[in-house]
Formats: structure tokens, sequence, C-alpha cells
């Protein structure tokens, strides 16, 4: 199958630093790329949708100055978490897709905000 | 009313058990359907698509109902490394290709 890295895949920081996620697909090209944050014991939800060259749509209730997206290339999009406060820790993960409807995950960044 | 919903279990299960989980979405325009896997802390693994004739991998067999749009995912003779959560998911063209997860079926088989 797909591949799609991201990196980190683990961050510690302390309240008010910026953290910057990147999401690559390894071995395609991806016009659309998504970005989910799953908390503990419950399931992913869709933060952001990142489409190549234009900019992102963020979901109802996500703040688009505090996760900054930019889908720099087909290969590339990064989620950058600005000035990053406690309840922002959490799994981000990213998934590339492929147009025939299928989705490939990235192995998710775990991000611990002190 | 949310895009997709799934029993959160937990189902516990003995070896060697049958277990059927459940979905619904509320998206009738919805044209694709897939199971996905999450193991603890670990990103989702598609496990199948279900297609409408519905569709079988092994121990594992898919079905899709548009009339009542609901999905099934049916685990015949459950092994210990079935133990996860499987998530519902839907993809609707309408919606920018987006991906709507269920909350997840927590499946635990035991010895």
């Amino acid at each position: 199958g797909a591949v799609v890295s991201q990196h980190p895949s683990r961050v510690i920081c302390k309240s008010g630093t910026s953290v910057k996620i990147e999401c690559r697909s390894l071995d395609f090209q991806a016009t659309t790329m998504f970005w989910y944050r799953q908390f503990p014991k419950q399931s992913l939800m869709l933060m952001a949708t990142s489409n190549e060259g234009s900019k992102a749509t963020y979901e109802q209730g996500v703040e688009k100055d505090k996760f900054l997206i930019n889908h720099a290339s087909l290969t590339l999009s990064t989620l950058t978490v600005a000035s990053a406060h406690p309840e922002d820790s959490s799994f981000y993960i990213c998934s590339a897709f492929r147009p025939t409807y299928e989705q490939y995950f990235g192995p998710g960044t775990r991000l611990t905000v002190t | 009313r949310k895009e997709v919903e799934q029993d959160p279990g937990p189902f516990n299960v003995p070896e060697g058990a049958t277990v059927a989980f459940n979905c619904t979405y509320s998206n009738s325009a919805s044209q694709s359907f897939f199971w996905y896997r999450q193991d603890c802390r670990k990103e989702p693994k598609l496990l199948m698509s279900v297609y409408s004739s519905g569709n079988e991998d092994g121990r594992f067999t898919a079905q899709l109902n548009r009339a009542s749009q609901y999905i099934s995912l049916l685990i015949r003779d459950s092994k210990l490394s079935d133990s996860a959560t499987y998530l519902c998911v839907v993809n609707s063209p309408n919606t920018g290709n987006q991906f709507y997860f269920g909350t997840g079926t927590s499946l635990t088989v035991i010895p």
C-alpha cells in the first residue's frame, strides 16, 4: 500500500511554543490531505482538508489562526500549532487522499504541551 | 446529527466467537464506505472497503444497506490478534471528499 510519513512522531514542548508537523506522501501525489486530531479514547476528528495550491478548509470549531496548514506541494502538507497550550495536547494524524477514494494515514504525531 | 454513528462497545468475546459491529451514516449521498482498524496509540489501518453487494475477506464480512444507510462488519472465529478498535468510515464526494469517522467500536478477544 501507499506510504505516508509524518514527522516528528512525538513532541514535548512548553506552553506558548509553536510546533510544526510535516506530512509526506512518499509514493504518490496527493492533491488532498486531511488533518485529524484524536483525544484519548475518542475517535478521529477531522480538523481540516488541505488542498495543494489553495487554502485549507477548516471544520467548524477549528481555529484557522491557531492551526496553520500549508500544502506546499503534491507530496507535502504541514500543520503548525501556533502558541500551543496544554489543551492542544493530542494525537495528530494526517492522511493523503488518492483519487480512488482511498486514504492512507501517517503514523501520527503525539503532541504534549506542558 | 453525527455523520457516522457506531456502538462504542466495548465488546468482550471469547476466542473463536463471531462478533458483529454496526454503523449508520446520515448523508444519503455517501458513496464509499470502509472499515478501519486502529490499535492502541497507532494510526488507523484500512481493514476493508465495503461494496454494495457485500464483500468477504477471510474471516471478515462487510455489508452495506443503502436504503437503511447502514454498514456492518462481521468477524468470524475471533482471534486474540483481532483485539482493536474498529472504525466505520464514510466518504462523501459532495462534501469535498471528506472522510467521516465513527467513534469506533472496541473489541477485546479473551483467551
